[in-house]
């Protein structure tokens, strides 16, 4: 079974600009959740889709959004890019969701880096 | 309430030591902990888990101990070999916390 792909892998953008990252989660997966990772704040939850409707959302500014298609693939985008949502943002997928019940699947990231 | 603390920051050993990595958490809603490995550029991969009706967990190599009381869990890697040389992140989710939080992580470096 195919595991969790995200794409692009690497992007560069600057400062001002708007980004969309896609995830395509594990097949049979219905559940995605997206994560920053940085090196001063390590791993932070950003939002979770379920059936496409999000279900949870992290302590980030209104630019960070997302969305779930029906085929439970995911599309985050960040707009008015600053210097400090330079990180690798993590996608992981479970069969159902809530993480006491249901292990979550990492892909490989997508390296944002603003210029 | 919804810190996941864990130490050391890095950690260096020498081949077949046992690296021992400690988290403590402040949310008494979680019940479940899983303890992620990362290596340079890859995402984190599941590596054990535990729920606190349970004090040990034992998979190959890897050791989880659960204190309940004191709120607090760590991972013991026996035999450890320079291939286990990676970044070892905990976490912890439960109740109405869907998502995992994470400790800081550490950069475990296993020295031939």
């Amino acid at each position: 079974k195919a595991g969790v792909t995200q794409t692009p892998r690497y992007l560069i953008k600057t400062r001002g600009q708007q980004v969309t990252l896609s995830c395509s989660p594990i097949s049979g997966h219905r559940s995605v959740s997206w994560y920053q990772q940085t090196p001063g704040q390590g791993l932070q939850f950003l939002f979770e889709y379920f059936s496409e409707t999000q279900r949870n959302k992290g302590n980030f500014p209104g630019r960070f959004s997302g969305r779930q298609f029906s085929n439970s693939r995911s599309e985050m985008n960040v707009s008015t890019l600053e210097l400090g949502d330079s990180a690798l943002y993590l996608c992981a997928s479970s069969l159902v969701s809530r993480g006491s019940t249901d292990t979550q699947y990492f892909g490989p990231g997508t390296r944002l880096t603003v210029l | 309430q919804q810190q996941v603390k864990q130490s050391p920051q890095s950690l260096i050993v020498q081949k077949g030591g046992i690296p021992i990595i400690n988290c403590a958490y402040e949310n008494t809603a979680f019940d479940y902990f899983p303890w992620y490995q990362q290596f340079p550029g890859k995402g984190p991969a599941l590596l054990i888990a535990i729920r606190p009706d349970v004090s040990e967990k034992k998979e190959g190599r890897f050791t989880i101990s659960f204190n309940k009381s004191a709120k607090q869990f760590s991972l013991h890697i026996m035999d450890s070999q320079p291939g286990d040389s990676a970044t070892y992140f905990c976490a912890g989710t439960g109740g109405s916390q869907g998502n995992l939080i994470f400790g800081k992580g550490t950069k475990l470096s296993v020295k031939p």
